[in-house]
């Protein structure tokens, strides 16, 4: 069972827009950044979101990142069949002197 | 460009030991904090373990905390994670990763290797 939770499914069709949310504590998303991760099986997951709402260059500003309170989302908007992956919110957590993920969520592009 | 490189995955016994290495270039590796994160067959990511750009602090999950070891060696820009007792659970593909800060509490990893695949069974 993951420290932070997110629903393991998410769809949406072409062009949509969808949110995928994140559950953590106050000693993981209450009191440190959110990072977000795309990860196909098999290769390098990627860095979406880092500090809870910033984008790295060269990551589309379809994806954005909020974070209020000990949660967050993930929104992807204008969805596209390359944005079918896997994605995993991250935080450190105080209490635990780490870094914690999410169990991930599998989102289907219909 | 930032590559890492991981090496050191194999098939071995429940309780014995692997050392992991991860070959970074593209980057001062010296600047950067460095990590591991592992998936298992069927599994989310799981972070395992991180180090600050000195190798003066190391952070440790509690699944390995006592049986891995994280270092560097900054002199030949290569990350190693030493692997002790080794468990059928230990089993997962172990991504190296470049953290986006020198210190090593952050969730950021902004560049990941390929990956490099254990397994432990008998």
């Amino acid at each position: 069972q993951s420290v932070l939770t997110q629903p393991p499914s998410a769809s949406g069709t072409p062009g949509q827009r969808v949110t995928i949310s994140c559950s953590g504590s106050s000693s993981s998303i209450g009191s440190n950044a959110v990072s977000w991760y795309q990860h196909l099986p098999g290769t390098a997951p990627k860095l979406l979101i880092y500090s809870s709402i910033r984008r790295p260059s060269g990551v589309p500003d379809r994806f954005s990142g909020s974070r209020s309170g000990t949660s967050a989302s993930l929104a992807i908007s204008g969805l596209q069949s390359e944005d079918e992956a896997d994605y995993y919110c991250a935080a450190w957590d105080d209490s635990l002197s780490g870094v914690v993920f999410g169990g991930g969520t599998k989102l289907t592009v219909l | 460009d930032v590559q890492l490189l991981e090496s050191g995955g194999a098939l071995v016994q429940p309780g014995g030991s692997l050392r992991l290495s991860c070959a970074a270039s593209g980057f001062t590796f010296t600047t950067y904090a460095m990590t591991w994160v592992r998936q298992a067959p069927g599994k989310g990511l799981e972070w395992v373990s991180a180090v600050s750009y000195s190798g003066l602090s190391t952070y440790y999950a509690g699944s390995v905390k006592g049986r891995f070891t994280i270092s560097r060696d900054n002199s030949k820009n290569t990350l190693h994670l030493q692997m002790n007792s080794l468990r059928d659970e230990d089993t997962a593909i172990y991504y190296c990763g470049k953290v986006y800060s020198g210190d090593g509490y952050n969730s950021a990893f902004d560049s990941w290797g390929q990956g490099t695949l254990v397994t432990v069974s008998s």
